[in-house]
């Protein structure tokens, strides 16, 4: 079953505007990533954000987790018409300080900004 | 480096077919994963394995088998397609310890 719930499943906006997407989860986790795929590539990693951190920045990406509500959201600020893609946020259960390498991703969000 | 590749790119296969999947990485990862992709959801995972002669079952291994002989190396084999086969195969690596998953470029398979 799917960990991650991703929230909305697309999202459609101009550019320059904000873009903000919501991924809940079940379980404990010892850290969350954000992916980004464009129509049929491959996925592309974009932050990671650990259960001990509150908040994570890079570049135009914002990434908070909240980890009593088992939620994490990902803004993209000023958006561009390239920033289109499916945008899938994974979770990873592994114990202690050490991933596994075994990720549970959600259904993934379709964002399409508009030149 | 090339990073992840995986071969062959396309696929047809008829039910009851075998074929193996080939994924290689030369970042020298420990880590390395299976998933597969069906359409509007997630990548779902089906094999790991976190070093060579180490390997999990995933959410959905049924159908599937894999080995690790080498660092490079995480074959992913279909004993006997079936249709409930067909989709989008990605494979990963990582160096663990909160590193991010690189993926290959995946391989589009359809059972027939």
């Amino acid at each position: 079953s799917q960990q991650g719930e991703e929230d909305p499943q697309a999202l459609s906006i101009q550019e320059g505007e904000n873009a903000t997407m919501n991924c809940s989860y079940k379980t404990s986790i010892n850290n969350l990533q954000w992916y980004r795929q464009n129509s049929g590539r491959g996925l592309v990693h974009l932050i990671l954000i650990r259960s001990n951190e509150r908040e994570k920045h890079s570049g135009r990406l914002r990434v908070t987790l909240d980890t009593s509500k088992k939620s994490s959201s990902l803004l993209i600020t000023a958006s561009r018409a390239a920033d289109t893609a499916s945008y899938f946020c994974a979770t990873d259960e592994g114990a202690g300080g050490t991933s596994y390498g075994k990720l549970t991703f959600g259904q993934g969000t379709i964002l399409t900004v508009h030149p | 480096n090339a990073g992840v590749t995986q071969t062959p790119k396309f696929q047809v296969l008829k039910t009851g077919q075998s074929m193996t999947l080939q994924c290689a990485q030369d970042m020298n990862h420990e880590y390395m994963s299976w998933y597969r992709q069906d359409p509007g959801m997630g990548l779902r995972l089906i094999h790991y394995s976190v070093g060579a002669g180490i390997t999990d079952q995933g959410e959905v291994p049924n159908g599937y088998n894999v080995s690790r002989s080498t660092t490079e190396d995480f074959p992913l084999r279909l004993l006997s397609a079936a249709p409930s086969q067909t989709s989008v195969y990605f494979c990963a690596s990582s160096r663990g310890d909160y590193n991010e998953q690189f993926f290959g470029p995946g391989t589009r398979l359809t059972v027939l």
